[in-house]
Parts: C-alpha cells; structure tokens; sequence
C-alpha cells in the first residue's frame, strides 16, 4: 500500500514570504498527488493536484512532481495570515474494489503578520 | 450549492455504547468515505462505498461498520464503542470521470467515548 510523509511538521514563515512544503510517497506509479488545506474546526478543502512530471502553477501555488525521486512540493508565494492551516498531501490509490486517497500526516504553516 | 453534511457535529458516550455517525452529500458522487483523524496518524480511511449497497475495507475498519443506504446517505456504526475510537471523524465524497479523486469533505464530528 502507498505510504505518504510530509515535511516539515511545523513551519512559520513571516507575511509576504514563500512557504515551501514536502511530501514523498513509495509508489512511483501513483497517480495523482492532491495537496488540500484544512483550518482549524473544518474540513480538509482540495487545493490543487498534479499527475504528470514537472510543475503546476494556479494562482499563488506552484507544484513540483518528480516521479523518479517520489517527492512533490508545494510553494505559496507571497503568504498571508489567511494561509495559515495544516496542508495535507494526498496519494490516489488504486485499491482493490474501488479508489481512495492516502493522506500524510500533514504540516502546519502559520503565517506572522 | 453542493454540499457533504454530517451529524451529529459532537457525540459523547461511554464505553460498550452504540453510535451512528451520519452523513449527506447533494454533490450527486458516486464514491463516499469515512475517515477518522488523530494527531499524529492524520486522516485514515476507515471504509468508502462506490453506491448503493456497497462497502469497501479501508485501512482502519476494525471496530466500525457502514452502510450505504442511498446514493446520498452514507453512515458508520460503532457497535461497542471503545475509548480507542475517540477522534474526529470526516465524510467525504467524490465523483469519476478526470477529476473522481477530488473528495468533498463534511465538517466532521467529534466522538468522545469515555
């Protein structure tokens, strides 16, 4: 089964700054990798997924996958307070029956005004 | 506007009690799923469904069953509630087609089993 890690646990990055955020996964065939955002008291939102080699860019998020590594990252530019939540990377898995996600345990970014 | 819903938002029993956890989406998905969130583990699936009268194992069903009545309605039983299975506990749900593995999730509940 796919597993999923994040790093780092924890960042605090000043407002305006660019938050750089991590996560590996063990199965190189993987599908797409999902990264959502959760605040406090709600639910995880998606933010943005990426399935092929390279990089992504909505808005202020950029993704980078690198299949052959196992690594994507995911970088807010220009932070703001509001950004401040845990950020789940998710994994598609292909399971026997049907289709989940695999959720790493996350990274709390806090952003200082 | 779509929407996955659940109730109750907070549940107290004690050990050896019955609960049912239930969930709603008007999202019109085909796939539902159950997962509980606890620090450290983060979110793990516990079972999900791809319709009506389906269930698929997750990676933590033990101790929980589900059922999916409907297309909209998806709910987790605990049968004998143990204080291991205090946590916050999330539905979601999701489509198929390009974009199936986005998963819509309801505000949670949190379970307290004493």
């Amino acid at each position: 089964q796919e597993k999923v890690q994040q790093s780092p646990e924890s960042l605090i990055v000043p407002e305006g700054a660019m938050s750089s955020l991590n996560c590996t996964f063990s199965n190189s065939a993987s599908q797409s990798i999902w990264w959502y955002q959760q605040h406090p008291g709600k639910g995880p939102e998606a933010l943005i997924s990426i399935f092929s080699n390279g990089n992504k860019k909505e808005g202020r998020l950029t993704v980078y996958l690198n299949r052959a590594s196992l690594h994507v990252s995911l970088h807010i530019r220009d932070s703001q307070p509001s950004d401040s939540a845990v950020y789940l990377c998710a994994v598609r898995w292909e399971g026997q029956g049907g289709r989940a996600l695999i959720f790493g345990t996350g990274t709390t970014v806090s952003v200082s005004p | 506007e779509a929407a996955v819903t659940q109730s109750p938002r907070n549940k107290v029993t004690v050990t050896g009690g019955n609960v049912t956890l239930s969930c709603r989406q008007t999202n019109s998905h085909n796939y539902m799923y159950w997962y509980r969130q606890d620090t450290g583990h983060g979110l793990r699936l516990i079972h999900y469904s791809y319709g009506a009268g389906n269930l698929q194992i997750g990676d933590v069903p033990d101790g929980y069953k589900a059922t999916r009545t409907t297309q909209e309605d998806f709910f987790l039983l605990l049968e004998l509630a143990s204080p291991s299975q205090t946590s916050l506990y999330f539905c979601a749900s999701s489509g198929t087609g390009v974009n199936y593995a986005e998963q819509f999730f309801g505000p949670g509940t949190r379970l307290t089993v004493l």
